[in-house]
């Protein structure tokens, strides 16, 4: 499994756009960047998820180098709901298998 | 949207008591799961189920725990003897298949063992 390296912690204000990287260096060719987010006591939710160049969706955007090794998610002009902790995992391709959670980033979005 | 629905929300048990956690994954999912946070730790995988068997299970799942598909609907994971180390939040999830991994967890059922 792909290790994943992420900021422990980041404050943001309301309103600007915020960007988590994510470094996994020995990546797969199999393997899927995936990103969660959770709020306390509260299951994690997916957020979006990618394999190369650029993934949009509505809540959020996953960029990803031509080599993989490293991704960011970036949310745009954040509001005070979106603190939470937020997870880059790494997700092997070839079948439903676990999720391995890390400690994830700790975003706090600041009034 | 759909919903990955556990009960009960929160759970107090003495120890070594049996606790059944009860799930209703979303209906057109082929893949459970249950995982467990212990407050203020990561998130860890205990098992996943697909076909009506274990298909991955973790060094956490051990003996005292054991997963069922009774109905064709609810998803459980039950505790036979319950330690002080087994309180956590523990979170049902369920995908549909092999090349969806946007998983979606429940809420979660706070396992307290007193």
């Amino acid at each position: 499994l792909a290790k994943t390296t992420q900021p422990i912690s980041m404050d943001s204000y309301e309103g600007q756009e915020v960007n988590i990287t994510c470094s996994h260096n020995n990546i797969a060719t199999n393997d899927y960047i995936t990103w969660y987010q959770q709020f306390p006591s509260q299951g994690p939710r997916f957020i979006i998820q990618g394999y190369k160049t650029k993934v949009t969706n509505e809540v959020a955007s996953l960029f990803i180098p031509a080599d993989r090794k490293s991704s960011t998610l970036s949310l745009p002009r954040v509001s005070l709901s979106d603190t939470a902790v937020y997870y880059c995992l790494v997700v092997f391709s070839g079948s439903a298998r676990q999720l391995t959670f890390g400690s994830g980033t700790q975003l706090t979005v600041l009034p | 949207e759909p919903e990955v629905t556990q009960t009960p929300s929160h759970q107090v048990t003495q120890m070594g008591q049996e606790v059944i956690l009860r799930c209703v994954p979303i209906s057109n999912h082929l893949y459970f799961y249950w995982y467990r946070q212990i407050l203020g730790q990561k998130v860890e995988f205990l098992v996943s189920f697909y076909n009506n068997e274990i298909s991955e299970k973790s060094e956490i799942f051990d003996d005292q725990f054991s997963v069922e598909r009774p109905d064709g609907s609810n998803f459980t994971l039950k505790i036979r003897s319950t330690k002080l180390e087994d309180s956590a939040m523990y979170f049902c999830a369920s995908s549909e298949g092999q090349r969806d991994y946007g998983y979606t967890f429940g809420s979660g059922t706070r396992l307290t063992v007193v």
